[in-house]
């Protein structure tokens, strides 16, 4: 079985300019996350989509950051501008059902390490 | 706001040694309960995980973890370590209320064979 596919895998970019990450989860995952992990840190929570629906993006800097699912599939999540700050791993997550059911067992991308200069 | 504490942040062991990592959580109400592991060059995987019932639960590759209500707690076990343990664990809980998971800032578990 394919688990969730990122691209690209890492990416330096400078201050100040766009950058869009891309997320294609396990094929039948109805749920999608965007987390972001800041180095000694766990996985914190960006955006979650139920299918094409973004549910939560409280978490979400939306002064900059954005984030798409379109037909309820893939996922893109852009940044722009970019600022020093922003430089962490962007995990991209998926799991099975909606509602009462999510979270029950996410699988993780092997996320896009993203270093701004 | 939901918070997870894990306090040890790099724990060194020699294989067949015991392990416990703690975690703690801050919320009152129901919680469901997670370990993921990440080994290294790999991607966060699930290691096991309480709902309801046994407070003793049981996950893959002979971990554990026990949740004790009374100390808002749910730390992972496991009798005999190996150096293929070597790996960062993130301890994470979801309130009923929130449905959202939140995370500790883990624990790095080196094991020296």
């Amino acid at each position: 079985e394919a688990g969730v596919v990122q691209s690209p895998r890492y990416k330096i970019i400078e201050k100040k300019q766009p950058v869009a990450f891309w997320c294609n989860p396990i094929s039948g995952h109805n749920t999608l996350y965007w987390y972001r992990q800041n180095l000694g840190q766990g996985p914190e929570l960006l955006i979650r989509y139920e299918n094409e629906e973004a549910v939560d993006d409280s978490q979400l800097p939306k002064d900059r950051f954005s984030a798409e699912r379109l037909k309820g599939v893939d996922s893109t999540l852009k940044i722009q501008p970019a600022e020093l700050g922003d430089s962490a791993v962007y995990l991209c997550a998926s799991s099975l059902g909606t509602g009462a059911t999510t979270n029950e067992k996410l699988f993780f991308g092997s996320g896009t390490q993203l270093s701004v200069l | 706001a939901q918070s997870v504490s894990q306090h040890n942040h790099h724990v060194i062991l020699s294989e067949a040694a015991s392990l416990e990592l703690g975690c703690n959580y801050s919320y009152g109400g129901t919680v469901n309960l997670f370990w993921y592991v990440q080994y290294p060059g790999q991607h966060l995987q699930l290691l096991l995980k309480y709902f309801s019932g046994d407070p003793l639960v049981k996950g893959i590759k002979g971990f554990e973890a026990e949740f004790i209500k009374s100390k808002f707690s749910f730390n992972l076990r496991k009798p005999s370590v190996q150096w293929s343990d070597t790996a960062e664990y993130f301890c994470a809980v979801l309130s009923g209320s929130a449905r959202q998971l939140t995370f500790g800032s883990g624990t790095q578990l080196t094991v020296l064979p």
